[in-house]
């Protein structure tokens, strides 16, 4: 049974960088046969996929355009995580964050997420 | 992006009647290998998204049989035979066949 669990801060200062990690057990970051994306959902965006992370004898990332140039998601294969940062976040950047796995050839068909993290940016 | 619209918006169903909820897609979400990708969710209050169906109609493992899926092209129904308390939330479609994943707006059930 694969489980996501998330941690990182609930309050994050304006023009700060937003840090979420997703621990996973039942499966690796590094499996051939999946992707680790990062959605958020907020009253006025909705449900709005990120990014995702995943590995193919190398390392590749894809990235929403609505934050591309603000967003990392990076693997760390020791503890088998993977983590978001967001970077000069705003208040529209408030909103519950999802960790989510995606099996390939599935087309963003997401079957694991995690508990989610309400992030409130403000001062 | 393709633009992903649910309806409606809320609805209110008495316990043990029919409910349908409708989601449409701008573009046919057909993929060239012939599949569709359109994936139903349901999340409860203070829950994360729970996958019911992908490919239009494959229920997930554990989803019970009242929860079907049906469509094509750009019209695409997820209907549950017989509502149940525990049915009650946000329901979602997702669109993969084309980039980015777009998710719809949700429609809220209620229990009359």
């Amino acid at each position: 049974q694969v489980q996501l669990q998330q941690s990182g801060p609930g309050l994050v200062k304006p023009s700060q960088t937003l840090s979420l990690s997703c621990v996973i057990s039942g499966d690796s970051v590094s499996s051939t046969s999946v992707i680790w994306n990062w959605i958020r959902q907020s009253p006025s965006r909705g449900l709005e996929w990120l990014g995702r992370i995943y590995y193919r004898s190398t390392w590749h990332n894809n990235y929403a355009r609505s934050v591309e140039g603000r967003i990392t998601i990076n693997p760390d294969t020791s503890k088998n995580q993977f983590s978001l940062q967001l970077h000069s976040v705003t208040p529209d950047d408030t909103a519950v964050y999802y960790c989510v796995r995606d099996v390939h050839g599935t087309y963003n068909s997401y079957d694991y997420w995690g508990q989610g993290t309400l992030v409130t940016v403000a001062s | 992006d393709v633009v992903v619209t649910q309806s409606p918006l809320s609805l209110s169903v008495p316990l043990g009647q029919p409910a349908s909820i409708s989601c449409r897609s701008s573009q046919s979400l057909l993929y060239h290998d012939g599949n569709t990708y359109l994936t139903w969710y349901h999340q409860r209050p203070g829950q994360s998204p729970r996958r019911l169906i992908s490919q239009v109609s494959n229920r997930d493992s554990g989803v019970p049989d009242r929860f079907s899926g049906s469509g094509s092209d750009t019209d695409f129904t997820l209907k549950i035979t017989s509502v149940e308390a525990e049915d009650v939330g946000v329901y979602y479609c997702l669109q993969g066949s084309h980039w980015p994943p777009i998710f719809g707006g949700g429609t809220k059930l209620e229990i009359k």
